[in-house]
C-alpha cells in the first residue's frame, strides 16, 4: 500500500515561511490535497490538487509536488496558523491515503 | 452553507457496537458521495469508509472491513456509520465528510466538527 511520510513537527518564527514536507514513492506522479486541523476543531482544506487554495484560504498557504516530495508552504506565518498540516492522496488501487500529520509551532 | 453535524458517540466496551449519525444541510446530499474519517489519540487521519451518492456503492478498508457499515437517508440527508465489534484501536474522534472528485482524484471540501468514540471496559 502507498504511504505518505510527514515530519512530527516543524517550528517557524512568526512573520516568516513554513515548509511542510510530504514524502511519498514517485508523489508528484500523484494529486496531493492537504488539511489544516487546529486543536478541538474540525479539519479544513487548504490546498486542492497540488497547488489550489479553496475560496476563503489566504494567500500565503500554497502548494507543490514534484519528485517524491510535496510541500505546503505558508509565508509570513502568524499566530493562528498554528495546527496540525495532513497531506492526503487518492488512486485506484490505494483509495485514501493520508500522512501523519505535522505540527505546526510558530514561536 | 454547508453544514456536517455528526452525532452518536459515546463510551462502549471492546466488543459493543455504536451508531453514528451525520446530518447533512447546504447542499444537494445525493449528489455526492460522502465519507468517515477519524483520528485517534496522538496519531493522524485514517479514512474508514466511503459511500456513494445513490448509496449502491460502499467502500473500506482492510482495519473495518466486516466491522463497520456506512448507510446514507437520501430522503433525510443523513449518513450513518454501524460499528460493530468495536476494539480499543477504534478510539477516536469520527468525522464524516463531503467528497469532491475531480480530475482523477478525491479529496474533501467539508468536515463535521466530529464525535468521539471511546472503547475501554
Amino acid at each position: 500500500s502507498y504511504e505518505l511520510t510527514q515530519p512530527l513537527s516543524v517550528s517557524v518564527a512568526l512573520g516568516q515561511t513554513a515548509r511542510i514536507t510530504c514524502g511519498g514513492n514517485n508523489i508528484g506522479s500523484k494529486t496531493v490535497h492537504w488539511y489544516q486541523q487546529r486543536p478541538g476543531r474540525a479539519p479544513v482544506l487548504v490546498i486542492y490538487k497540488n497547488y489550489n487554495r479553496p475560496s476563503g484560504i489566504p494567500e500565503r498557504f500554497s502548494g507543490s509536488n514534484s519528485g517524491n516530495t510535496a510541500t505546503l508552504t505558508i509565508s509570513s506565518a502568524q499566530a493562528g496558523d498554528e495546527a496540525d498540516y495532513h497531506c492526503q492522496v487518492w488512486d485506484i488501487s490505494s483509495a485514501w491515503v493520508f500522512g501523519g500529520g505535522t505540527k505546526l509551532t510558530v514561536l | 452553507e454547508v453544514h456536517l453535524v455528526e452525532s452518536g458517540g459515546g463510551l462502549v466496551q471492546p466488543g459493543g457496537s455504536l451508531g453514528l449519525s451525520c446530518t447533512a444541510s447546504g447542499f444537494i446530499f445525493s449528489n455526492y458521495a460522502m465519507s468517515w474519517v477519524r483520528r485517534a489519540p496522538g496519531k493522524g487521519l485514517e479514512w474508514v469508509s466511503a459511500i456513494s451518492g445513490s448509496g449502491g456503492d460502499t467502500y473500506y478498508p482492510d482495519s473495518v472491513k466486516g466491522r463497520f457499515s456506512i448507510s446514507r437517508d437520501n430522503s433525510q440527508n443523513i449518513l450513518y456509520l454501524q460499528m460493530n465489534s468495536l476494539r480499543a484501536e477504534d478510539t477516536a474522534v469520527y468525522y464524516c465528510a463531503k467528497e469532491v472528485y475531480d480530475s482523477g482524484s478525491l479529496f474533501l471540501d467539508y468536515w463535521g466538527q466530529g464525535t468521539l468514540v471511546t472503547v475501554s471496559s
